[in-house]
């Protein structure tokens, strides 16, 4: 079936670090793959998505790129901010299905 | 856009009572979708509507579940005779349907005792 895993949390960094959260799914044909955001209090928000292999999504300083080889979408961030605390998820949906596949969720904290 | 809403944000209940969820989508979305999300878990889909058809639910949903759409336009979730295992939040979301992204509200959380 239809599967994300991601990179186990909770992740700790200290302001203007660089971020990477793994993220690999597993699917059948050619899924578009997405980065949820959820900040405290809040509804998830979609932060990037990509939609076929080699494409890079990019949003707020974040990228992933669809990796068709390795079956990744790694999500990263070349210098993150205290307000990029919250817990991101990883999804993907098959090729004209409708509903997302999710990950875990990994819970990051950013210390001034 | 006032996004999505969703009601109560939280409700507490005695196991084997009854409880329903409301979900007002965004107002020109189609579809609306139901998922479950458990402590330290991601969201887990329950169920889809276009319009006021229910198009696709998951194995997820027992029997004590039912999802309704009457006008297509606001959404509610009934669970009859809640197990303590129903405790969750439990997430609306909408989209204008095709590539367009799925736009979630703050979800009810649920505990049932």
């Amino acid at each position: 079936g239809n599967s994300v895993t991601q990179m186990e949390g909770p992740v700790t960094l200290s302001e203007e670090a660089f971020l990477t959260i793994n993220c690999t799914y597993t699917a059948t044909g050619y899924p578009s793959l997405f980065w949820y955001v959820q900040y405290p209090g809040e509804g998830l928000q979609l932060l990037l998505k990509a939609t076929k292999a080699d494409d890079k999504g990019s949003n707020k300083g974040f990228e992933a790129t669809y990796r068709k080889e390795t079956t990744s979408f790694h999500l990263e961030k070349g210098s993150v901010q205290v307000s990029d605390s919250a817990v991101y998820f990883c999804a993907l949906s098959r090729q004209g299905a409708q509903k997302l596949v999710f990950g875990q969720g990994t819970r990051l904290t950013i210390n001034p | 856009d006032t996004g999505v809403s969703q009601d109560p944000r939280h409700k507490i209940t005695k196991r084997g009572q009854n409880v329903t969820f409301r979900c007002d989508p965004i107002s020109e979305h189609n579809r609306l979708y139901w998922y479950r999300q458990t402590l330290g878990q991601g969201p887990e889909f329950l169920t889809y509507f276009q319009n006021e058809a229910q198009l696709e639910k998951s194995r997820l949903l027992s029997d004590r579940f039912s999802a309704e759409r009457p006008k297509g336009s606001f959404s509610t979730l009934e669970i009859q005779r809640t197990e303590q295992g129903d405790s969750a939040m439990y997430l609306c979301a909408s989209s204008a349907g095709g590539p367009s992204p799925l736009h979630f509200g703050n979800g009810t959380r649920l505990t049932v005792t």
